[in-house]
């Protein structure tokens, strides 16, 4: 099955940065969800991507579907940003496929 | 609108026991995945429903199991509990089955003692 590896596993920064999380995976993909886990467990969907530039007000994805890989940029980071963020594409099958995902911290 | 609500949102059974976790699905949305996450395994993949038909299945014992009512809402069931299926069970909707973006409820989070 497709493989999804993200990098990097974990990121400690301080409010006001920017950041690059990645996503590689091993296989062509139907789509592409980035999704935010705050710390009570709640996923909040970031951006639906199979292709392309999105752009959500700090944050934006880019998914490069031919070379499978996608990026999630974040900018001007803020204390609420800290979570997990984990891509997942969907297979053959349209199940979503699941990265271990980036841990993200962001001090004040 | 009203996003996906999962009921209840903390469980805490013994081992062996039985349990049924409730999803309801955003109105209009048709399809309903189960997920499990825990620390060791990450997020996988339980099944998938579609116009009350089981349409995907991952890779989980017969212990669980799940079904889908005319109204879109949704149960899943684990019998015969194991230390093990302690976890956040995530339940998503989407307009259809297929490659439909998929929105996630709270969760509900099972210990097993």
């Amino acid at each position: 099955g497709i493989q999804v590896e993200q990098s990097p596993p974990d990121l400690i920064l301080q409010e006001g940065a920017n950041s690059t999380l990645r996503c590689n995976f091993s296989d062509s993909v139907n789509n592409l969800q980035w999704f935010h886990q705050n710390p009570w467990g709640q996923l909040i969907n970031l951006f639906y991507i199979p292709s392309g530039t999105k752009q959500n007000g700090r944050l934006s994805a880019t998914t490069v579907a031919t070379e499978r890989y996608s990026l999630l940029y974040i900018s001007s980071s803020q204390t609420t940003d800290s979570g997990v963020y984990f891509c997942a594409p969907r297979g053959s099958n349209y199940q979503l496929i699941w990265g271990a995902g980036t841990k993200l911290i962001i001090k004040p | 609108k009203a996003g996906v609500t999962q009921t209840p949102r903390y469980l805490i059974k013994t081992r062996g026991q039985q349990v049924t976790l409730s999803c309801s699905p955003i109105s209009g949305h048709r399809s309903v995945s189960w997920y499990q996450q825990t620390p060791g395994q990450g997020l996988q993949f339980l099944f998938e429903y579609f116009s009350e038909t089981q349409r995907n299945k991952g890779n989980f014992p017969g212990r669980f199991s799940g079904r889908q009512f005319s109204n879109s809402r949704s149960e899943m069931n684990v019998s015969t509990l194991e230390l093990g299926d302690s976890a956040l069970y995530l339940c998503a909707s989407s307009l259809g089955t297929g490659a439909h973006e998929q929105y996630f409820g709270p969760g509900t989070r099972l210990t097993v003692t």
